[in-house]
């Protein structure tokens, strides 16, 4: 089974441009997390999605922040304008409806560096 | 509030050795456990989880963990430790509703 896809793996940019990163969940799970890894701050959830409707974005730093599902086998994260500060790696993870069980699996992070 | 604490940041062991990190957390309720292991520029795997039950729990690549409600602990063991152990190891307590906290995390060295 294919796991959570992240993508890009790698992203170089420069400071105010707009950077998306994509994720697809594994199939048949119903709840995507968004974290956001420093070395400084450790994993940080930012914003989590359960059935598609985002229930708790508290995570998301600030409005240059957005996060999207629209639909059960995507989502994007999408920071307009980039700043520095925002290079981190960037994971997502999915988790199946099994209440009482719940797992979340991780994508393999996408590598943001601001310049 | 909840909580994860990982108290040892940096664990180094002999190949062999035996191996234990630690993991307290604070929840108000019967919680939902997990250990991963994060290995350099990889993403996180699981390594094992605790919902209900038997209390000592088996993993993969010959992990185990122990969960003790009276000490709010849960544990990561592995009798004799191999070089490709090395990696950030994570542990991590769930919520209803998904919502995990993890540990600021154990970066473990192997020495051959």
């Amino acid at each position: 089974d294919a796991g959570v896809i992240q993508s890009p793996r790698h992203e170089v940019t420069e400071m105010g441009q707009e950077v998306t990163l994509r994720c697809k969940p594994i199939s048949g799970h119903n709840s995507l997390f968004w974290y956001r890894q420093t070395m400084m701050r450790g994993l940080e959830l930012l914003i989590y999605f359960n059935n598609n409707v985002p229930i708790d974005d508290s995570g998301m730093p600030e409005d240059r922040f957005s996060a999207k599902m629209p639909n059960a086998s995507f989502s994007t994260l999408k920071i307009q304008p980039s700043e520095p500060r925002d290079s981190a790696v960037y994971f997502c993870a999915s988790s199946p409806p099994i209440y009482g069980e719940e797992t979340q699996y991780f994508g393999p992070g996408t590598r943001l560096l601001v310049l | 509030a909840q909580s994860v604490t990982q108290p040892d940041i940096h664990i180094t062991v002999s190949e062999g050795a035996s191996l234990e990190l630690r993991c307290n957390y604070s929840y108000g309720a019967t919680p939902y456990l997990f250990w991963y292991v994060q290995s350099p520029g990889q993403g996180l795997q699981l390594l094992l989880k605790y919902f209900s039950g038997d209390t000592l729990v088996q993993g993969i690549k010959g992990f185990e963990a122990e969960f003790k409600r009276s000490q709010s602990s849960f544990n990561l063991r592995k009798p004799s430790v191999h070089w490709s152990d090395a990696a950030e190891y994570f542990c991590a307590v769930g919520a209803r509703g998904n919502q995990f906290y993890f540990g600021t995390g154990t970066s473990l060295t192997v020495i051959p």
